[in-house]
């Protein structure tokens, strides 16, 4: 079965410190993919996508993502965080052809001022 | 845009008796919209796929005689928790998928959090 992992369950940072959330999906065919990020309180919202082209994706708020098909990653990165980057982020795939979204499990990043 | 609105945002009732969850799309139509439950501090799990005039498509597990969903218009799914049970509480999310342009995102609710007591 197609299944995404995000291998860190729970970051904490310092304010400017550099961030990179990791994201590997199992499935081997045409795929889109998904950064979402759940502020407290708030409603799923996209960061960013990848659906073809430049495997380098930036989104909004600084954040970026590298799609490298050879690994099966996404990985989500961000030079330097905020404490207002507080939040879950969710990694989802949607195989080519395909309705659905399947989430990773979420990352819950906290950062310190 | 691409704003999508659940009502209610939050829910308690009692143990056998039936709930109903609405999700507007409030500015774009939306052929299909999505379904999903999250457990505290874990994934969304898609329930259903709710196709406009046509019937759900469940996941396997999902009890569709349970969670019935219908989708009357190119605006609005429901979802009908139907007898439900403690174990039936939690936090469900629907999402919408814009018709116009078909650019394949979907648009996220903002959530009902269900208590069956």
């Amino acid at each position: 079965a197609q299944s995404v992992s995000q291998h860190n369950h729970h970051v904490i940072l310092s304010e400017a410190a550099s961030l990179e959330l990791g994201c590997n999906y199992s499935y081997g065919g045409t795929v889109n993919l998904f950064w979402y990020v759940q502020y407290p309180g708030q409603h799923l919202q996209l960061l960013l996508k990848y659906f073809s082209g430049d495997p380098l994706v930036k989104g909004i708020k600084g954040f970026e993502a590298e799609f490298i098909k050879s690994k099966f990653s996404f990985n989500l990165r961000k030079p330097s965080v905020q404490w207002s980057d507080t939040a879950e982020y969710f990694c989802a795939v949607r195989r080519g052809g395909y309705n659905k979204l399947i989430f990773g499990a979420g990352t819950r990043l906290a950062v310190h001022p | 845009g691409a704003v999508v609105s659940q009502h209610p945002s939050w829910v308690i009732c009692k143990s056998g008796t039936s709930v109903k969850i609405e999700c507007r799309s409030l500015d774009f139509q939306a052929t299909t919209m999505f379904w999903y439950r999250q457990f505290p501090k874990q994934s969304l799990m898609l329930m259903a796929t709710s196709n406009e005039g046509s019937k759900a498509t469940y996941e396997q597990g999902v009890e569709k005689d349970k969670f019935l969903i219908n989708h009357a218009s190119l605006t609005l799914s429901t979802l009908t928790v139907t007898s439900a049970h403690p174990e039936d509480s939690s936090f469900y999310i629907c999402s919408a998928r814009r018709d116009n342009p078909p650019n394949n995102e979907q648009f996220f609710g903002p959530g009902t959090r269900l208590t069956v007591l």
